[in-house]
């Protein structure tokens, strides 16, 4: 079965580019989920979704940050414009309920440097 | 109290030892806790999950004080592949945002 799918992996980007990282969930999940994690502040839940719909973006840092689900299957997080402190790795995680909170399972991440 | 507070580490333990980890909360409304386990580089995936007093799984045991408002994480005879960081994680009440402790890193030696 495939995982969670992240794209890209890696992205090196300058200050003031447009950042676009992409998620397709696990097919029958209804819960995605956007992380953060950095050495200082560790792993971060900046927004998420049910069933497409954002529920929870108090996590997103700024206004510079946005993230949309226009489907089941695929999610993007867009960092606009990116600046040095934006550098971190970058998870997608999805999740299916049952009960009251269900295994999420995290995607390989990407990579962000920001120069 | 912070929301998730972990053992700072590193551990650094020789093969065949038992390590534990303590990792404490502070919302007394949360049901449900699990510990991730996250290799150097890769994503995290669920290793254990608590819903009662605690949960055992081959040579890691979770265990959960809710009176104390901590959990722990006990690996019997340690194995070089358990070296990896150990994240704490604490459902603040009945909704899906996690929250993560900063994790504890191990490191098994020969």
């Amino acid at each position: 079965d495939a995982g969670v799918i992240q794209s890209p992996r890696h992205e090196v980007t300058e200050m003031g580019q447009e950042v676009t990282l992409r998620c397709k969930p696990i097919s029958g999940h209804d819960y995605l989920f956007w992380y953060r994690q950095t050495m200082m502040r560790g792993l971060e839940l900046l927004i998420y979704f049910n069933n497409n719909v954002p529920i929870d973006d108090s996590g997103m840092p700024e206004d510079r940050f946005s993230a949309k689900m226009p489907n089941a299957s695929f999610s993007t997080l867009k960092i606009q414009p990116s600046e040095p402190r934006d550098s971190a790795v970058y998870f997608c995680a999805s999740s299916r309920r049952e009960g009251v909170t269900d295994t999420q399972y995290f995607g390989p991440g990407t990579r962000l440097t920001v120069l | 109290r912070k929301e998730v507070e972990q053992d700072p580490g590193p551990f650094n333990v020789p093969e065949g030892a038992t390590v534990a980890f303590n990792c404490t909360y502070s919302n007394s409304a949360s049901q449900s806790f699990f510990w991730y386990r996250q290799d150097c580089r890769k994503e995290p995936k669920l290793l254990m999950s608590v819903y009662s007093s605690g949960n055992e799984d081959g040579r890691f045991t979770a265990q959960l004080n809710r009176a104390s408002q901590y959990i722990s994480l006990l690996i019997r005879d340690s194995k070089l592949s358990d070296s990896a960081t150990y994240l704490c994680v604490v459902p603040p009440g009945s909704n899906y945002k996690l929250t993560f402790g900063k994790g504890t890193l191990l490191t098994v030696n020969p």
